[in-house]
């Protein structure tokens, strides 16, 4: 069963960057097959796609918020990682990793998420 | 983008009567060379991540109660409950994987009456 973990600091002050782990358990980054993906959720609000990493290191940012997204992996720590520059409140969320499988964008293992407050 | 409408915002079914969720996307998510429609449900429960329910618009993941189901193609999908349950209380999206960037309805919350 795949399980997926996030990690990182509750509260962000603005202007500064947001940094979250997702460390994946009971499968391989490396075999390949799926995308690992960022995705978050303003309070009480719907959800939006920020990206995702392949094994490999290729890479999809969202248009909306590309200027300012890095993912990357870490395979030999079985993580992939998200980091958003120059936050504002705006970006107060709760960040999922989820994994969707190669030819499709659907998230079929999501990690529990975490609260993101941005403020000073 | 292709920007994905639900409907209704909400709804209240009564147990063991038929829920039914619809989903408009902005244009067609069905690929002509697979013939199939990148078209997801979830289903959210308070404090919980989404979880996947469908997927090519009328799969159901495993391990997905067979009272759920999906339906449609091209523009039009509906998700339906065919005997509501106390554990289906939920709030539920769609989401299309036609196109980059992947994007979600807007939700619909489902309540007993």
């Amino acid at each position: 069963q795949v399980q997926l973990q996030e990690s990182g600091p509750g509260l962000v002050k603005p202007s500064q960057t947001l940094s979250l782990t997702c460390t994946v358990s009971g499968g391989s980054i490396s075999s390949g097959g799926y995308y690992w993906s960022w995705i978050r959720q303003h309070p009480g609000k719907g959800l939006e796609w920020i990206g995702y990493i392949y094994y490999s290191g290729s890479t999809y940012y969202n248009p909306s918020l590309k200027s300012r997204v890095t993912i990357s992996v870490d395979t030999s720590k079985n993580q992939f990682s998200l980091k958003l520059s120059s936050v504002t409140a705006a970006d107060t969320a709760v960040y999922y990793c989820a994994r969707a499988p190669s030819g499709s964008y659907f998230g079929d293992y999501w990690g529990q998420g975490t609260l993101v407050t941005v403020s000073s | 983008d292709i920007v994905m409408t639900q409907s209704p915002d909400s709804l209240a079914v009564s147990l063991g009567e038929r829920a039914t969720i619809n989903c408009k996307s902005s244009q067609s998510v069905l690929y002509s060379s697979n013939n199939k429609n990148f078209l997801a449900w979830y289903q959210q429960k308070p404090g919980q991540p989404p979880k996947l329910l469908i997927y090519w618009a009328s799969t159901r993941e495993s391990g997905v109660p067979d009272r759920f189901s999906g339906s449609g193609s091209g523009t039009d999908f509906t998700l339906t409950i065919s005997s509501l349950q106390a554990e289906d209380v939920a709030v539920y999206y769609c989401q299309q994987y036609y196109s980059t960037p992947p994007s979600f309805g807007q939700g619909t919350k489902l309540e007993i009456k």
